[in-house]
């Protein structure tokens, strides 16, 4: 049973569009992280939302948590080719808590054309 | 300054011979985390350890072993490595703190099977 559902996996377009992430749970989260990931790399944090309702920030990136705390989404606007990457969210889900097991996404690829 | 540090960046082994992955970091962070992650998915927890406590997924090989001699370093053994196991390794730690579990990863080990 996958407890975060992502969508969607892949997502092919032009530099300047605008896209969006969605990352579903049926299961209620502390809070949620995004995070990016490069070919040959490992992934980098870049935002962690922990109120239902919070919208933050982050240049064109914008992400919101749900107000129930199972979701969460990453809207990226004007997008340009350096965005190209693996877009994953995670998070520890309330039951996991006291063990802290950190469980992803099936990520979002997304690449961006020039 | 790296802050979890993976060795090696890349690791060839033979088919049946065992191999060892290390890790280590100076957050002092209670949790750590092998994954395994294949191309272009995301990546698959396969243990970790809250503290000193072993958390070990349902579905990891018993062909993967860890230790964790103490809170800086978490090693993963692969005791026969087959083609299947050629993967990305990370290594991941993380702590609770007032905005969730934020986690932090390594570079990755990129292991080749021959």
């Amino acid at each position: 049973t996958q407890l975060l559902e992502q969508s969607p996996q892949f997502l092919s377009i032009q530099e300047g569009e605008n896209l969006t992430v969605y990352c579903n749970s049926s299961s209620v989260f502390s809070s949620l992280q995004w995070y990016r990931q490069e070919p040959g790399e490992g992934p980098v944090l870049l935002v962690t939302v922990v109120t239902g309702g919070e919208v933050k920030k982050l240049k064109r990136l914008t992400f919101q948590f749900g107000d129930a705390r199972k979701d969460s989404s990453l809207h990226i606007t004007a997008a340009q080719p350096g965005d190209t990457g693996l877009y994953l969210c995670a998070g520890v889900n309330k039951g996991s808590s006291n063990t802290g097991k950190l469980i992803f996404g099936q990520g979002t690829t997304l690449q961006v054309k020039p | 300054d790296a802050m979890v540090i993976q060795n090696p960046r890349y690791q060839v082994t033979q088919f049946g011979k065992p191999v060892t992955l290390s890790c280590s970091q100076t957050l002092n962070h209670n949790v750590m985390y092998w994954y395994q992650q294949k191309s272009s998915q995301a990546p698959k927890l396969l243990f970790h350890y809250y503290d000193k406590d072993f958390n070990n997924e349902a579905d990891t090989p018993d062909n993967f072993q860890s230790r964790r001699p103490n809170t800086s370093f978490c090693f993963l053994d692969i005791r026969s490595p087959g083609l299947g196991d050629a993967a990305m390794y990370l290594c991941a730690t993380s702590s609770r703190t007032a905005r969730g579990t934020e986690a932090f990863f390594g570079q990755g080990t990129r292991l080749t099977v021959v």
